[in-house]
């Protein structure tokens, strides 16, 4: 079947340093892609999205890349700072009104 | 302004027994989806309702089903409860009524079956 995939587990990063997190999607018919931050025992918290006509879009601190040539999503954080540490999902919606997951990355940011 | 809430917060029950699960989305939105979280994975679709119609449903036993209200709160009910239930339970709204809103996220409810 279709799925939404993270590269990586696990990421480590340097207080300070920019983070990257990756995301693989399969299903090309999606034409909208949503990164979310989850903090122990808490819901998902929004963080960006982008559309399929769009390849980048900023927020405060965060970019997004859309690569549908290879079906790539990433989240880029600026300046990580210790409460970016979390588990980031990245979702995407092919139109059929849900959300379909990956397996998220969990980012630990060392002082 | 207050965001999705949901109720309760955390819930155990034994095998064979049915659960509640109740959610209130932000004001102003009237579509509510509800998502498995097992431990460990990302969230998995279980339903989608707008205007008190299930628009969407994902791989689910009949065991699960849900309703809206026409104050666009949501119930989520589990019926013979097994092991394998034991997970967060979260709901999100979004404003209509495209297939592709934002979607926003409760704290979640945290059931336990033993």
């Amino acid at each position: 079947g279709e799925s939404v995939g993270l590269h990586l587990p696990t990421l480590s990063v340097q207080e300070g340093d920019n983070s990257i997190i990756n995301c693989a999607y399969s299903n090309s018919a999606s034409d909208y892609f949503i990164w979310y931050k989850q903090e122990s025992g808490k819901g998902p918290q929004f963080i960006i999205d982008i559309r399929s006509n769009m390849d980048k879009r900023q927020g405060q601190r965060v970019t997004v890349l859309l690569n549908k040539t290879v079906k790539h999503l990433s989240l880029q954080i600026a300046a990580t700072q210790p409460g970016d540490s979390a588990v980031y999902f990245c979702a995407e919606n092919g139109g059929d009104y849900k959300l379909s997951f990956g397996a998220g990355t969990t980012v630990t940011v060392r002082a | 302004d207050a965001g999705v809430t949901q109720s309760p917060t955390h819930l155990i029950k034994t095998r064979g027994q049915q659960v509640t699960l109740r959610c209130s989305p932000i004001s102003g939105h009237k579509s509510v989806s509800w998502y498995q979280q097992v431990l460990g994975q990302g969230p998995q679709f279980i339903f989608q309702y707008y205007e008190k119609e299930e628009r969407g449903r994902g791989n689910f036993p009949d065991r699960f089903s849900a309703r809206q209200f026409p104050n666009y709160s949501s119930e989520l009910n589990v019926n013979a409860l097994l092991l394998g239930d034991s997970a967060l339970y979260l709901c999100a709204s979004s404003s209509p009524s495209g297939s592709t809103d934002t979607q926003y996220f409760g704290p979640g409810t945290r059931l336990t079956v033993l």
